[in-house]
C-alpha cells in the first residue's frame, strides 16, 4: 500500500516555463516532506523540504507548496533550465518516529531547450 | 569532504549466489541506511544503523539479508542465497545524529542483477 504518490511518471516542460511537479500521501501522521532529485547512475540529492507547520517554502527557483487538508504538496520550479531534467522523488517523514523516509515512486522530468 | 561511497557499483550474479554490498558513509555520520529501489517503483526503506546498533530494521525483507555495521564504520549488506526479485539499485545513505529527520545524502547505489 502506498503511502506516497506520484501520479505522474513523466512530465515535459519548455525551457524557462514552470514545471510543477506533484505529489499524494495518505498517512496523516507524517509531519516532514522533502524533495530529490536524481541524475542517471546517481544517488538522490536533496532539493527542499517543508515542515507541515508551514504551506510553503522557497529556495531560488524552486518552491514547494503543502496543502495539508488535501494532503498533498507539489514542488514549482520556475524557470526550469535543462539541467533540471532528472527524475524527482517525493519523500515524507515522521519527526520523532523511524527515521524512514517513504518514497514515491518519481517522476521523470524532461525541460526541451 | 567526501560523500557516500558504494561498492561495487554494478553486480551480476546467478540466483542462489551471495553478493555483499559496501557502503562508506560520511566521515562522522553516526546513522546509516540502506534503501532499495526495484525497477520503476519507489525506493523502499531496509534499514537504519545508529553508530553499530540497529535502530531500525523493519524494511528487511526477509532473513536471506543480513546487514552489519561493525566498529560503526562502513557497512555491508549481505544477500545469501539470492534470488531473482532481489534485483534493483541498493542505496546507502547517511546523516548526522538528530539530523536524519531533515538530510539523509545518498550514495550512487549498486545496481544488482540477479539472472
Amino acid at each position: 500500500d502506498q503511502q506516497v504518490k506520484q501520479n505522474s511518471p513523466s512530465l515535459s516542460v519548455q525551457e524557462g516555463r514552470i514545471s510543477i511537479l506533484n505529489c499524494d500521501y495518505t498517512n496523516s501522521m507524517f509531519d516532514y516532506f522533502l524533495w530529490y532529485k536524481k541524475y542517471p547512475a546517481e544517488g538522490p540529492t536533496f532539493l527542499i523540504s517543508i515542515s507541515s507547520i508551514k504551506d510553503k517554502n522557497e529556495d531560488g527557483r524552486f518552491t514547494v507548496f503543502l496543502n495539508k487538508s488535501a494532503k498533498h504538496l507539489s514542488l514549482h520550479i520556475v524557470p526550469s533550465q535543462p539541467g533540471d531534467s532528472a527524475v524527482y522523488f517525493c519523500a515524507a517523514i515522521t519527526q520523532g518516529g523511524s527515521e524512514k523516509l517513504v518514497f514515491g515512486k518519481g517522476t521523470k522530468l524532461t525541460v526541451n531547450p | 569532504e567526501a560523500g557516500v561511497t558504494q561498492f561495487p557499483s554494478h553486480s551480476v550474479i546467478e540466483k542462489g549466489q551471495t553478493v555483499t554490498l559496501r557502503c562508506d558513509p560520511i566521515s562522522g555520520h553516526d546513522n546509516l541506511y540502506w534503501y532499495r529501489r526495484v525497477m520503476g517503483k519507489e525506493i523502499k526503506f531496509l534499514l537504519h544503523f545508529v553508530k553499530e546498533s540497529k535502530q531500525d530494521e523493519s524494511g528487511m525483507p526477509n532473513n536471506r539479508f543480513l546487514a552489519e555495521r561493525t566498529g560503526g564504520t562502513y557497512s555491508t549488506l549481505k544477500v545469501q542465497p539470492a534470488e531473482l526479485e532481489d534485483s534493483g539499485v541498493y542505496f546507502c545513505a547517511s546523516s548526522q545524529v538528530g539530523r536524519g529527520f531533515y538530510e539523509q545524502y545518498f550514495g550512487p547505489g549498486t545496481r544488482l542483477t540477479v539472472t
